[in-house]
């Protein structure tokens, strides 16, 4: 199975910092990677497929990068309805797996 | 509009089996694919499988020995089954619409927790 390792496991940050958040493949996996973002107590929520394609409907301050091994997904300037958890996905085997999450959190 | 929804036991006991159903609209199964993953609570995401639209399945390898899902298309409905159930087996279990490989659509998911 493909592993996602997801890093840091918390970050904390203050409103208006901008941020980056990593996730790490046990092996390369093209650009088959989405993030998704869970608030407490609902489902989760696509904000970015395929590495760097955006949804509609999801804030531009949301991008993703990254190919192979190594994603990224960037918030530019934090806002308060941000703060939550974030996870990424990869469906290069159909054997599908998510990373372990990252709590961003306020400082 | 695309809509999932899940629905079942709240509470099993241990070593019993579970089953749950995810009714769908919005989508045709034949088309898409539907998957099941499940959160125990304060934990992170796990995906357990799904069903393609060709009605073939992938599960998780962890969970293979266990785990069966199916569905009836005339009913727009999607099954799953989990036999052997343990306390850590206690989750939120959600459906989700697989569309070329990302989940944009969710069910509200359901508690299930494993006690006696």
């Amino acid at each position: 199975n493909i592993v996602l390792t997801q890093s840091p496991a918390t970050l904390s940050v203050t409103p208006g910092e901008s941020v980056s958040l990593s996730c790490r493949a046990s092996q390369s996996i093209s650009t088959s990677i989405h993030w998704y973002q869970q608030k407490s107590n609902e489902s989760p929520r696509l904000l970015i497929k395929y590495a760097s394609q955006s949804i509609s409907g999801i804030p531009s301050r949301f991008s993703g990068s990254g190919s192979g091994t190594d994603f990224t997904l960037s918030i530019n300037r934090v806002e308060s309805e941000d703060f939550s958890i974030y996870y990424c996905q990869q469906s290069y085997s159909s054997l599908y797996t998510f990373g372990s999450g990252t709590k961003l959190e306020i400082k | 509009q695309v809509q999932l929804k899940e629905s079942g036991p709240g509470l099993v006991q241990p070593s019993q089996t579970l089953s749950l159903t995810c009714t769908v609209s919005g989508f045709s199964l034949t088309s898409n694919s539907v998957h099941w993953v499940r959160q125990p609570p304060g934990k992170g995401l796990e995906w357990m499988g799904g069903i393609w639209g060709d009605g073939s399945t992938d599960y998780n390898s962890a969970l293979k020995s266990r785990l069966s899902i199916s569905r009836d298309t005339s009913k727009s409905q999607v099954f799953l089954k989990m036999n052997s159930l343990q306390t850590d087996d206690t989750a939120i279990y959600f459906c989700t619409l697989g569309l070329r490989g990302w989940f944009a659509y969710w069910g509200q998911g359901t508690l299930v927790t494993v006690s006696s």
